[in-house]
């Protein structure tokens, strides 16, 4: 069966650390990526997204992510984190082609300390 | 502002009763969802629907039964067989098309209490 995994459930840093977050998928075909964040009370939205090209992707509020297709990963990477990346972390995966099946990961919780 | 609304943010039931939750886009995207969020399982999709009058099981399904009478709504609900009904319920919506998919937008989610 498709599934994403994200190993990391929580995971405490001190301000000015860095954070990478880890997400694998089990597909076996063409795929694209997303990363979407839960700020405490609100709704989900997007941080970055992958379909093709460069396969290391930037998004909002420094926030980056390396697809390594031989991997089948696509980790979420900030150099330096702020108080206010405090909030929960999903990795979801869409196969190309079978459009609506998007598949999230568990999620992780981010929690930054000042 | 074009958006996803679901009403109400907060839904209270008695056990064994049906509930629907309702879900409106006015973002003209063709593909509709339904998410179910728990603590420490992430979001699992319960239906979803690519266009008016066609849908999907996804995950979870039992227990559950949608309609997508008309583009910008989707009302989902919950019906007396689902055993565990007691979250965190998400609807989104995307653009889509056989080989384009782009990214889901949510709404900010009902959460149901069922006593």
């Amino acid at each position: 069966a498709q599934s994403v995994s994200q190993h990391n459930h929580h995971v405490i840093l001190s301000e000015a650390a860095s954070l990478e977050l880890g997400c694998n998928y089990s597909y076996g075909g063409t795929v694209n990526l997303f990363w979407y964040v839960q700020y405490p009370g609100q709704h989900l939205q997007l941080l970055l997204k992958y379909f093709s090209g460069d396969p290391l992707v930037k998004g909002i509020k420094g926030f980056e992510a390396e697809f390594i297709k031989s991997k089948f990963s696509f980790n979420l990477r900030k150099p330096s984190v702020q108080w206010s990346d405090t909030a929960e972390y999903f990795c979801a995966v869409i196969l190309t082609g079978t459009a609506s099946k998007l598949t999230f990961g568990t999620g992780t919780r981010l929690q930054v300390t000042l | 502002d074009g958006g996803i609304t679901q009403s109400p943010k907060y839904l209270f039931r008695k056990e064994g009763q049906n509930v629907t939750l309702s879900c409106e886009q006015n973002l003209n995207h063709d593909a509709m969802y339904w998410y179910r969020q728990d603590p420490g399982q992430g979001l699992r999709l319960i239906y979803y629907s690519q266009i008016v009058n066609d849908f999907q099981k996804g995950d979870i399904a039992e227990g559950y039964s949608v309609s997508r009478e008309k583009k910008e709504s989707f009302p989902l609900t919950v019906t007396s067989a689902q055993k565990n009904p007691t979250a965190f319920y998400l609807c989104a919506s995307s653009m889509e098309g056989d080989t384009l998919y782009t990214e889901a937008f949510f709404g900010q989610g009902t959460r149901l209490t069922v006593v």
